[in-house]
């Protein structure tokens, strides 16, 4: 038990379909982040909320937009996502102190036909 | 800027051998380290961490030392097992920065 969860766990979507991934942290943790996996390449860091404000974005395609509601909640809303997007996306979370470790959930595998 | 090395895999070891997986860094400051873990289907969980330079982090007979001396914080396990077949990150605090994993498979 981690304490994130992420929902879906798998999802295929085609390239003009519109999806959003979910994560929730009970931990009480004021950072949450967006990463992606891809085979063979290293975890790319996309995004970067602290107290529910984004404070990093590296360099992400727009097809890619996130959400924090509050800093218990962090959305990645999909739309017309690339074949190559095709890969395993992290969320985590922290507390907000810079030197603590992280939370992860366990992904959800995305597809895109 | 920041960044972390890890030795590529995969490893294959047989049961109740030792580990080793070599990490070094460069970092700005002293960052936190830690170990992180991959089973398959997965998300990545903490094994270990280390705060300060000289620090010994330990979980589930892993263990990893911070040498600011060398920039190293290094795996070992004395004696693996087929459970501990995964994949292995090493990471620094500062930026988020990961290594590109390094999977481990032990045999019986």
């Amino acid at each position: 038990e981690t304490g994130v969860t992420q929902t879906p766990r798998h999802l295929v979507m085609g390239m003009t379909n519109k999806k959003s991934l979910k994560c929730e942290q009970h931990l009480g943790h004021n950072a949450m982040y967006w990463y992606k996996q891809s085979a063979k390449k290293p975890l790319e860091l996309m995004f970067v909320y602290n107290f529910k404000e984004q404070t990093e974005n590296n360099s992400v395609p727009s097809r890619f937009s996130p959400e924090c509601p509050n800093s218990s909640h962090l959305f990645l809303h999909l739309h017309t996502l690339q074949p190559e997007d095709s890969a395993l996306y992290l969320c985590a979370s922290a507390g907000a102190g810079g030197r603590d470790e992280q939370y992860f959930g366990p992904g959800t595998r995305l597809t895109v036909t | 800027g920041d960044s972390v090395t890890q030795m590529e895999g995969p490893v294959t070891l047989s049961e109740e051998a030792f580990l080793t997986i070599n990490c070094t860094y460069t970092a700005t400051g002293y960052p936190s380290l830690f170990w992180y873990v991959q089973y398959p289907g997965e998300g990545l969980q903490l094994l270990l961490k280390a705060t300060k330079a000289d620090d010994k982090g330990s979980n589930k007979g892993f263990e990893a030392t911070y040498r600011k001396e060398t920039t190293s914080f290094h795996l070992e396990k004395g004696s693996v097992q087929v459970s501990d077949s995964a994949v292995y990150f090493c990471a620094l605090r500062n930026k988020l920065t990961f290594g590109t994993g390094t999977q481990l498979k032990v045999e019986l």
